[in-house]
């Protein structure tokens, strides 16, 4: 079956302005994960939803960064007024259910870059 | 907190050779622990874990891993190296519901 979709593939905005990256997960995954990965880093997490609810959302940096699963399945995170220290490739993972051994699919990533 | 150290920013390894990417982890609890490998321009690719049991966890690709209580430590290993296997590896561990990833090691296979 499909993987975890994102989109759009790159997205290069101007600072000050408001930026949308979607994520499309995998079929009946009903957990789904956000994570930023800065150049030379590994992902670091920005929240977690278990169906249509935030259950964790500690990692986000600030109230700038916003995000939403209205009906449980695609995911939206939402930057507003950028700054050129957002510039990162956003990666969304989903998996099957919630537990330790929460294996993570990944998608290809969005690379936001803020001029 | 739960967290993982990879030691080496960069491994070479020639071709046909033995090789092995370093972890070790900090964990109160048992550990839940991953290998996450990230080819040039594609996502994170799940590659083993380790929950219980065995302590050589077998993955994808021929790659294996191998838990150390006493030492706290998860290295990757391969018996043989393929070219093609040139990557970002990332080792992780499980947080409550979330996964905490190192810095990654680059591995560079030379033919």
């Amino acid at each position: 079956g499909a993987g975890v979709s994102q989109t759009p593939s790159n997205k290069v905005t101007e600072k000050g302005k408001y930026v949308e990256l979607r994520c499309d997960p995998i079929s009946g995954h009903t957990a789904l994960y956000w994570y930023r990965q800065s150049l030379g880093q590994g992902p670091e997490f920005l929240i977690y939803f278990q169906g249509t609810g935030a259950a964790d959302d500690s990692g986000l940096p600030n109230d700038r960064f916003f995000a939403v699963r209205p009906e449980g399945s695609v995911s939206t995170l939402k930057i507003q007024r950028t700054e050129r220290g957002d510039s990162a490739v956003y990666l969304c993972a989903s998996s099957s259910y919630r537990g330790p051994y929460n294996e993570q699919f990944f998608g290809p990533g969005t690379r936001l870059t803020v001029l | 907190a739960q967290s993982v150290a990879q030691p080496e920013d960069q491994v070479n390894v020639a071709e046909g050779n033995p090789l092995t990417v370093k972890c070790t982890y900090s964990v109160s609890g048992n550990p839940y622990l991953f290998w996450y490998v990230q080819y040039p321009n594609r996502g994170l690719q799940f590659l083993l874990k380790y929950i219980t049991g065995d302590n050589l966890v077998k993955g994808s690709y021929g790659f294996e891993a191998e838990f150390n209580k006493s030492q706290t430590s998860f290295h990757l290993k391969k018996p043989s190296a393929l070219v093609s296997d040139s990557a970002l590896y990332f080792c992780a561990v499980r947080r409550d519901d979330k996964i905490i990833f190192g810095k990654g090691t680059r591995l560079h296979i030379l033919p």
